[in-house]
């Protein structure tokens, strides 16, 4: 079974400062890598999703995260958090199986911003 | 707009008494998924609908149990709700076709007394 791995539960970081959220699954085939967002009170959205391609994916709200295969990784960056990135970060991976995506999820990471 | 609409957003309900939840979509998306998030855990998938189709997850316990009566709506039972059941229940819909991201609703926070 498919299993994704976060390993920051918590993350801290002032205003301005860089942030970079580790991701690692483990399906060896061909996988679709999501990070989805939950602002306190909110729904997940999706912030940013790779298929194939540029392995450096940008998304929304100056985030990016960057796939390298050979470590099964999709690690989530940006380069100066602001306060109202204060959220929770789901990292997901899904499988298409019989025409439908099963996704599975990491067990997130909150991250604060101080302003 | 909200497009995933989950009701209610918060549940109470007593051990052993059932509840039903249910979610909404105006995205006429194939594919209707159930969670169950608990505090500080990854999203569990509960089971979802291909359209009609129901495939339920191997881990899910027989005592939840889902309908789909048309494309827009999905609910779903839980039959005795124990004490171990207390969870945000999400629900999430996708196109099914071809790798679309997964579109959710605020959830539903159910309580069981």
């Amino acid at each position: 079974a498919q299993s994704v791995s976060q390993h920051n539960h918590h993350v801290i970081l002032s205003e301005a400062a860089s942030l970079e959220l580790g991701c690692n699954y483990s399906y060896g085939g061909t996988v679709n890598l999501f990070w989805y967002v939950q602002y306190p009170g909110q729904h997940l959205q999706l912030l940013l999703k790779y298929f194939s391609g540029d392995p450096l994916v940008k998304g929304i709200k100056g985030f990016e995260a960057e796939f390298i295969k050979s470590k099964f990784s999709f690690n989530l960056r940006k380069p100066s958090v602001q306060w109202s990135d204060t959220a929770e970060y789901f990292c997901a991976v899904n499988e298409n199986s019989g025409g439908y995506q099963k996704v599975t999820f990491g067990t997130g990471t909150k991250l604060q911003v101080i302003p | 707009d909200a497009m995933v609409i989950q009701n209610p957003r918060y549940q109470v309900t007593q051990f052993g008494k059932p509840v039903t939840l249910s979610c909404s979509q105006t995205l006429n998306h194939n594919v209707m998924y159930w969670y169950q998030q608990k505090s500080s855990q990854a999203p569990k998938l509960l089971f979802h609908y291909y359209d009609k189709d129901f495939n339920n997850e191997a881990d899910t316990p027989d005592n939840f149990q889902s309908r789909r009566p048309n494309t827009s709506f999905c609910f779903l039972d839980i039959r005795s709700p124990g004490l171990g059941d207390a969870a945000m229940y999400l629900c999430a819909t996708s196109r099914g076709v071809g790798n679309q991201p997964q579109h959710f609703g605020d959830g539903t926070r159910l309580s069981i007394l």
